[in-house]
């Protein structure tokens, strides 16, 4: 079956603009995370949902962050106002169930996001 | 609350054997192995839930040490696709959070 997608690949944007990340997870996982990762840096967790919710968003950097997903399935996460230091690759996982300390998480292949 | 890892990177000839450690200063639930390679997302490789647990996978597995808020990841007889930067994960007790370790990166010469 198909895998978790995220589109775009790539984005570049100007700093102080507006942009939209999207992730499609794996049909039928509940447990969806947001990520971002600099160069020589492991995942940081940005926020994590359950269904529709967001179980957890304490990651979320600032107010300028904020994600999204509201049929339990595709998930957007918003990024308002960027800044040079928003650059990094940002990735998309997704989980069957409930809860990463069961079940392995299926990443996508992310987005990276330059801002100049 | 990142867990550190160590060594921070390490390079081995083939056949040779690796122990890549990673260490928690919260409590766990779990303990995550994912292998990534340059440029691309990380892959999953095994979990960990009980204190004492290992689970092996083909020339890789692993040990979890649930009181020491320990684990360790063990490669025997690596080959050359072992390359790539290895990240423990971990779930502590309070949280959703899912928190990535500092990362090995380990490089397998022929």
């Amino acid at each position: 079956g198909a895998g978790v997608s995220q589109t775009p690949s790539n984005k570049v944007t100007e700093k102080g603009k507006y942009v939209e990340l999207r992730c499609d997870p794996i049909s039928g996982h509940t447990a969806l995370y947001w990520y971002r990762q600099s160069l020589g840096q492991g995942p940081e967790f940005l926020i994590y949902f359950q269904g529709t919710g967001a179980a957890d968003d304490s990651g979320l950097p600032n107010d300028r962050f904020f994600a999204v997903r509201p049929e339990g399935s595709v998930s957007t996460l918003k990024i308002q106002r960027t800044e040079r230091g928003d650059s990094a690759v940002y990735l998309c996982a997704s989980s069957p169930l409930r809860g990463s300390s069961y079940n392995e998480q299926f990443f996508g292949p992310g987005t990276r996001l330059t801002v100049l | 609350q990142q867990p550190v890892q160590s060594p921070q990177a390490v390079i081995l000839r083939e056949g040779e054997d690796a122990v890549i450690n990673c260490s928690s200063s919260k409590a766990l639930y779990s303990v995550h192995w994912y292998r990534q390679k340059h440029g691309e997302a990380p892959v999953f490789l095994m979990i960990l839930l009980k204190g004492g647990e290992q689970k092996g996978h083909d020339k890789i597995s692993a040990s979890f040490n649930e009181k020491k808020q320990q684990s360790s990841l063990y490669l025997t007889a690596s080959q050359l696709s072992y390359s790539g930067t290895y990240f423990c994960g971990t779930e502590i007790m309070t949280g959703n959070q899912f928190y990535f370790g500092t990362g090995t990166s380990l490089t397998v010469i022929p």
